[in-house]
């Protein structure tokens, strides 16, 4: 069983499209996470949902907007892409936001913006 | 603002040889700690934590030593075999907060 599934595994578009990366989970964690990780592997927060609720907002272009139907779920949303928008987006959960629980990481989704 | 830090970027193990790989953070108020590994074209995996309480911790064939005083981090691993073969993250976390810093990665070669 999948604990954290993200959806496309691959994305390839043109610059200036708006497109969309899902995330569920289901292992019944309160905290979900968006990751950014760059072609030299440097792994950096975006944004971060608890219970629904937004805690973390790092210094991302609000071109980025993330959603969460409901706890299992951390939808990333991208308007008007550019090229260095082009990285692997990694999706996590945790079981609470300030609890010392490890985060479980999906497997990625590559985006290319041609 | 925060930094974590890696002394070095490659590290070539024989198999069989045990790895050592390091990792500096600026954060003193850091009170958590994770080691992670990434395989090609997976998302980063749990190996082992540390609290800021401990200087070191063991796991399977893992060890983690902390040295708040100089703000370092280390991660061992006896009898290194090819599996072993990834990146290694440390995630310091802020106390009180959300975020874990990662660094930027140690990319382990393991020879046969």
């Amino acid at each position: 069983d999948t604990a954290v599934s993200q959806t496309p595994k691959y994305l390839v578009t043109q610059m200036g499209n708006d497109k969309s990366i899902k995330c569920e989970q289901n292992l019944g964690h309160d905290t979900m996470y968006w990751y950014k990780q760059d072609s030299k592997k440097f792994l950096k927060i975006m944004f971060s949902y608890n219970n629904k609720e937004l805690i973390i907002n790092e210094t991302v272009p609000n071109r980025f907007s993330p959603k969460s139907p409901d706890k299992a779920h951390l939808n990333l949303h991208i308007n008007s892409l550019e090229l260095g928008d082009s990285a692997v987006y990694f999706c996590a959960s945790s079981q609470g936001p300030l609890t010392q629980e490890t985060q479980y990481f999906g497997p990625g989704t590559r985006l290319l913006v041609l | 603002g925060e930094s974590v830090g890696l002394h070095l970027p490659t590290l070539s193990v024989q198999e069989g040889d045990n790895s050592i790989i390091n990792c500096a953070y600026s954060n003193s108020a850091s009170d958590y700690f994770i080691w992670y590994k990434q395989e090609s074209g997976k998302g980063p995996q749990f190996i082992i934590d540390i609290r800021s309480n401990m200087d070191k911790r063991q796991g399977q064939r893992v060890t983690v030593l902390l040295n708040k005083t100089v703000k370092h981090l280390s991660l061992q691993i006896a009898a290194t075999q090819p599996g072993d073969s990834a990146v290694y993250f440390c995630a310091p976390r802020g106390s009180g907060t959300y975020k874990y810093i990662f660094g930027t990665g140690t990319r382990l070669k393991v020879l046969a």
